[in-house]
């Protein structure tokens, strides 16, 4: 069974701190998607990794894929407080969809 | 301009009622998709479809059905329900083709509530 394991679940960072959220995921796939979430409200795609070393970075954020190691990574550079909300990866490894728990981000001043 | 729409926004019913969320999408897309998001913030899929094949968690009870009248909207019938359905049902949709979930946009969410 596919199972995609993020952590940490929660994180309460200081403004202008750097951190990185982790993805792990228990099956072969080479498509990676970082979801943004904000407390009661919708998911708005952040990332869309589609091969092995694919990078991609907005603003503070950066993602990153490594297939062969089967983890992706989302760092957060010099944070700020409109960064606060949940972070959500997911896994398609075919015919499958598969979210990480989310990993709730404080961004305090 | 809504990419992606969901009636209702709340729905609070009593148990063994059915009900019905409708979901639209204008971006042209061709799958839509049902997810249930529960009180944890743990998101499941639900189905996936598109005009050619529906997709199905095993693990949804049968009490849920998705109905397509077209391929701009997938709706979500649920029978008899449960408190257990309680939760905030997301309806997404995302281009189509060889197997693959591809880049998902997501709609604003039912909260549903059962008594």
């Amino acid at each position: 069974e596919l199972k995609v394991e993020q952590n940490p679940l929660f994180l309460s960072m200081q403004e202008g701190k750097n951190y990185t959220i982790y993805c792990n995921y228990s099956t072969t796939s080479d498509r990676l998607y970082w979801y943004r979430q904000d407390p009661g409200k919708s998911l708005e795609s952040l990332f869309v990794l589609l091969s092995n070393g694919a990078v991609k970075q907005e603003g503070r954020l950066m993602a990153s894929l490594d297939t062969k190691a089967r983890l992706s990574t989302l760092h957060i550079t010099a944070a700020v407080h409109d960064l606060s909300a949940t972070y959500f990866c997911a896994v398609d490894p075919g015919n499958d969809m598969r979210f990480g728990a989310g990993t709730r981000l404080t961004v305090k001043p | 301009d809504t990419a992606v729409s969901q009636t209702p926004k709340y729905l609070v019913t009593q148990m063994g009622n059915d009900k019905s969320i409708k979901c639209e999408q204008n971006l042209g897309h061709d799958t839509m998709y049902w997810y249930k998001q529960d009180s944890k913030k743990f998101l499941k899929i639900m189905f996936s479809y598109n005009n050619k094949e529906l997709i199905i968690n095993e693990t949804v009870p049968n009490r849920f059905s998705p109905k397509s009248p077209d391929k701009a909207h997938l709706n979500l019938h649920i029978n008899s329900l449960e408190l257990g359905d309680s939760a905030v049902y997301f309806c997404a949709s995302s281009l189509a083709g060889g197997g693959r979930f591809h880049e998902q946009f997501f709609g604003p969410g039912t909260r549903l509530t059962v008594l």
